[in-house]
């Protein structure tokens, strides 16, 4: 398995409180990224990393930031959770990009906002 | 918006017979990953096969993907109990820096 470890793996927070998901890889892939997975709507793309400090949005962006520092270290945060980002957060990482390499992703977050 | 869909949304078998998992996609694309999902974990990445690439094999695994018809299955043939999971498939854009998941099937195959 690739070495990817998602922290927490399970939150429960209130309405309007702020939230960091972190993701953290061994394997020095290049590429990272955020997906929430949601009954009746798959995986959906949250934000993506080609590199230090080089991010980009993905389908799902509305509400919620990113950074990575460092190559290892991909930060999810939720700047004032709302109920509707109640879900199930998973991260990924790709040695290049999606044209030549499949994903390898972590066991998740279960994230409960009420 | 989900760019694949999956078909059937549930299917159920017993050990022994092949299962057949339809995506359907609506843009071009680069290529097409699909992956197993099983209770409680990630993803797991199971093929990929590139827009030039009719066919496919990986073990008991048969991937097709026909752009013509913007359509691709897999075929897992003799089912094992241990296949119980969640099938997704997923399209990389032409640009290569997505994958667009679709809804996914979930398979039981019965001991």
């Amino acid at each position: 398995d690739a070495g990817i470890t998602q922290s927490p793996r399970h939150k429960v927070t209130e309405t309007g409180t702020p939230v960091t998901l972190r993701c953290h890889q061994t394997e020095n892939h290049r590429y990272m990224y955020w997906y929430r997975q949601d009954p009746g709507h798959g995986l959906r793309l949250i934000h993506y990393s080609y590199g230090v400090k080089d991010t980009d949005k993905g389908e799902v962006s509305d509400g919620y930031s990113v950074s990575r520092s460092k190559t290892e270290d991909f930060l999810l945060t939720l700047e004032s959770a709302t109920s509707s980002q109640t879900s199930v957060y998973f991260c990924a990482i790709s040695e290049s990009s999606v044209s030549n390499q499949p994903q390898h992703f972590g066991d998740g977050t279960r994230l409960s906002i009420l | 918006s989900q760019q694949g869909e999956e078909d059937p949304q549930a299917l159920s078998i017993q050990e022994g017979e092949n299962a057949t998992m339809n995506c359907s996609y609506k843009t071009s694309i680069n290529n097409l990953q699909w992956y197993r999902q099983n209770s409680g974990r990630g993803l797991v990445h199971l093929i990929l096969i590139r827009s030039n690439e009719r066919e496919k094999h990986s073990g008991r695994l048969r991937v097709t993907l026909d752009t013509s018809k913007k359509s691709s299955s897999l075929l897992i043939t003799a089912s094992r109990a241990a296949d119980t999971a969640s099938y997704f498939c997923a399209t990389a854009n032409n640009a290569g820096n997505m994958l667009t998941f679709g809804g996914g099937t979930r398979l039981m195959v019965k001991p």
